[in-house]
C-alpha cells in the first residue's frame, strides 16, 4: 500500500496566486514527522518545511505553510503568492520511527509538477 | 559552506562495466543515504548508514553496494548485476535517524549506461 500519496501530477497557477498541494499519508505510528521537498529541474533537492506529528500548529517558513489534517491523515502544501521561481517538482515525504514500518526512512510520494503562470 | 557533495555531476558508462559514485558531507551527520530516481517517478532508497562502518540494505539494494569506512563519505557502486541502471542518483545525509530530522541532499549523478 502506499504510504505517501500525491494526487495532482500536475498543477497550473497564476503569477501572485496562492496554490495548495495535496499530500496524503498512511502510518499506524504514533510518532512521526511530515516533509516538504522542491526539486527544480536542474534535479537538487531542496528541503522546505517540516511537521511532526505532535505538533499542535500547522508548520510556516515564509511563503511556505503546512495545513496538517492528523484525523484525515493529510499534509498538504500552500504556497502563497507565486513566483516563477516557484515552477518544479514538490515531494512529499514521510518519516516515522525506528522501529516502525520503514525503520525511520524517508519514505517520498510521486510529486506533483507546479506550473507558474506569468 | 556546509553541505554534500556529489560527483561527477553526469556519468557514463558501458554496459557490463562497475562505476562508482562519490558522496561527501562536512555536515557532521550520523546517518547518509542513497536514493534512485527515474523519470516522472518519486525517490526510492537503495542503501542507508545510521554511523560508520554500518549499512543496511533500502527497498532495491539488488545490483549495488556501498562501504562507509569515514563518517564523512558513502560511496556507491553500481555493478553489473543492476539490470537497468540508469538513473538519476542522489545522496543525502541527516543528524540521525529520527523521524523529526530532515534529510539534506546533493546534487545528485545522472548516470546513463549505454
Amino acid at each position: 500500500a502506499q504510504k505517501i500519496t500525491q494526487t495532482q501530477p500536475g498543477m497550473f497557477v497564476q503569477e501572485k496566486e496562492a496554490v495548495t498541494l495535496d499530500c496524503t499519508y498512511d502510518t499506524s505510528d504514533q510518532s512521526y514527522g511530515l516533509f516538504w521537498y522542491k526539486q527544480p529541474s536542474s534535479g537538487e533537492m531542496i528541503f522546505l518545511i517540516y511537521q511532526g506529528s505532535y505538533d499542535e500548529q500547522n508548520a510556516t517558513e515564509g511563503r511556505y505553510s503546512l495545513n496538517f489534517q492528523k484525523a484525515r491523515k493529510s499534509a498538504n502544501l500552500v504556497i502563497s503568492a507565486s513566483q516563477l521561481g516557484d515552477s518544479a517538482m514538490y515531494f512529499c515525504a514521510m518519516r516515522e520511527g525506528l522501529y516502525g514500518g520503514s525503520q525511520g526512512n524517508l519514505i517520498f510520494g510521486k510529486g506533483t509538477k507546479l506550473s507558474v503562470k506569468p | 559552506d556546509g553541505g554534500i557533495t556529489q560527483s561527477p555531476k553526469y556519468l557514463f558508462r558501458k554496459e557490463g562495466q562497475n562505476v562508482t559514485l562519490s558522496c561527501e558531507q562536512n555536515l557532521n551527520h550520523d546517518a547518509m543515504y542513497w536514493y534512485r530516481q527515474d523519470p516522472g517517478q518519486g525517490l526510492r532508497l537503495i542503501y542507508y548508514s545510521q554511523i560508520v562502518n554500518d549499512f543496511q540494505k533500502g527497498d532495491i539494494a539488488e545490483g549495488y553496494s556501498v562501504s562507509r569506512e569515514k563518517k564523512e563519505s558513502f560511496p556507491l557502486t553500481v555493478t553489473s548485476a543492476q539490470k537497468n541502471p540508469t538513473a538519476f542518483y542522489l545522496c543525502a545525509s541527516s543528524i540521525d535517524q529520527g523521524y523529526n530530522s530532515p534529510l539534506h541532499f546533493g546534487n545528485g549523478t545522472r548516470l546513463t549506461v549505454t
